[in-house]
């Protein structure tokens, strides 16, 4: 079964401060795809990044960064000294070869909101 | 510029009523899916298409239809035999058979039941 487990539902920070947005999933697939996507009130889901099962290193892109661990299959987002404009919905999904529909299986997303 | 149009963003629907979510792409995917989110449940998976006259059904079917006619038309009917059907929509399209392709989406539809 695949499945993506995102138990933070609601995080609060204050304007600069760093935030980490855990992401864990499960699947028997060794071929799959995890991605990030922000949601801001608009309603709109944006993708951020993806990082396929092979491919370990971290990845920094100016104020985010994600750290990706199969040992403990998690990948895990960090904002660092976090903005207003953060404040949306992030979903991690994952996407594998297993079925033959190609499905993106969706966490249930984290709130972050942005304290100025 | 692609990108994927939903329509309406707002949408009322009395009890009883079907109506029909428009979802129109022209990033020329073969792959399309509908969401449906509510507060604290993520994103479900209503239906998805890989492929012209063909769909699926995803996790929480009952109660929608879809339609593929054409490449570029995902369109979704509440019937009323959904009987929650308050909650934001959203349209999904993605490169097919790549696992690597992101999925785009539209800006939603939000449907109330009045």
């Amino acid at each position: 079964a695949q499945k993506v487990t995102q138990a933070q539902t609601e995080i609060s920070v204050v304007e600069k401060e760093d935030v980490t947005l855990d992401c864990v999933y499960e699947t028997r697939d060794t071929t799959y795809y995890l991605f990030w996507y922000k949601q801001p009130p608009s309603g709109e889901l944006v993708f951020l990044i993806r990082r396929n099962s092979f491919d370990e290193q971290n990845e920094i892109s100016g104020r985010y960064s994600w750290n990706f661990q199969k040992s403990t299959s998690s990948f895990n987002f960090t904002i660092t000294a976090s903005q207003v404009v953060d404040s949306a919905v992030y979903f991690c999904a994952l996407r594998n070869d297993w079925n033959t529909g190609n499905q993106f299986y969706f966490g249930t997303g984290t709130s972050l909101t942005v304290i100025p | 510029d692609g990108g994927i149009t939903q329509s309406p963003k707002y949408l009322f629907r009395k009890e009883g009523q079907n109506v029909t979510l428009s979802c129109e792409q022209n990033l020329n995917h073969d792959a399309m899916y509908w969401y449906r989110q509510d507060p604290g449940q993520g994103l479900r998976l209503i239906y998805y298409s890989q492929i012209v006259n063909d769909f699926q059904k995803g996790d929480i079917a009952e109660g929608y239809s879809v339609s593929r006619e054409k490449k570029e038309s995902f369109p979704l009917t509440v019937t009323s035999a959904q009987k929650n059907p308050t909650a934001f929509y959203l349209c999904a399209s993605s490169i097919a058979g790549q696992v690597a392709a992101e999925a785009f989406f539209g800006q939603g539809t939000r449907l109330t039941v009045v």
